[in-house]
């Protein structure tokens, strides 16, 4: 079956532009998550979706973050006022029940460059 | 706050010699641990993980890990590695019941040369 979407695959803008990154999860996946990975670095959590809500986002770095989730399916992040420092590869990721033994599957990532 | 620590960035091996990738956590009362594959321009694919009982646990490609609690350790083996292994390997901890994001550690980079 098919597996978690994000698109676009790569994303390059200018420091303080507006993005949005578009996550299409596992259908019947209840829990989103979305990660950032730096270079060098391991993906760091973001935020976590239980269906519409979310029911974590400790992560998120700074209000210019956000992310939706309204119909408990497709998640949308989105970052205002750009950063040279928010460059980095942002997956997504969706869990079956959104438990902690639960495999989380990732998508394949958005690549955001901010020059 | 739950950390992971990866102390090998890169890991060169020769096919068919055994590897050993270490991974330790931090302690905490309970914990689901994970590795998690990424092979050049693909996404993380879970290899295998330890929830409870046995501590070794296996994944379908020859790879295993082992849960040591008293040194907080889960670090993946393979006692004969080919080329196709060579990826991107991730350890990932979840505190467990209750708690849902993977705290990963930064990656130890496997290479595998004829």
């Amino acid at each position: 079956g098919a597996g978690v979407s994000q698109t676009p695959s790569n994303k390059v803008t200018e420091k303080g532009k507006y993005v949005e990154l578009r996550c299409d999860p596992i259908s019947g996946h209840t829990a989103l998550y979305w990660y950032r990975q730096s270079l060098g670095q391991g993906p760091e959590f973001l935020i976590y979706f239980q269906g519409t809500g979310a029911a974590d986002d400790s992560g998120l770095p700074n209000d210019r973050f956000f992310a939706v989730r309204p119909e408990g399916s497709v998640s949308t992040l989105k970052i205002q006022r750009t950063e040279r420092g928010d460059s980095a590869v942002y997956l997504c990721a969706s869990s079956l029940q959104g438990l902690a033994t639960d495999t989380q599957y990732f998508g394949p990532g958005t690549r955001l460059t901010v020059l | 706050a739950q950390s992971v620590t990866q102390l090998d960035s890169q890991v060169p091996v020769f096919e068919e010699a055994p590897v050993e990738l270490r991974c330790n956590y931090s302690s905490s009362v309970s914990v689901y641990l994970f590795w998690y594959v990424q092979y050049p321009n693909q996404g993380l694919q879970l290899l295998l993980k330890y929830l409870s009982g046995s501590t070794l646990v296996e994944s379908i490609n020859g790879f295993e890990a082992e849960f040591n609690k008293s040194q907080t350790s889960f670090h993946l083996r393979k006692p004969s590695v080919h080329i196709s292994d060579t990826a991107e390997y991730f350890c990932a901890v979840n505190r467990g019941t209750g708690f849902q994001k993977l705290v990963f550690g930064t990656g130890t980079r496997l290479l595998v040369s004829p």
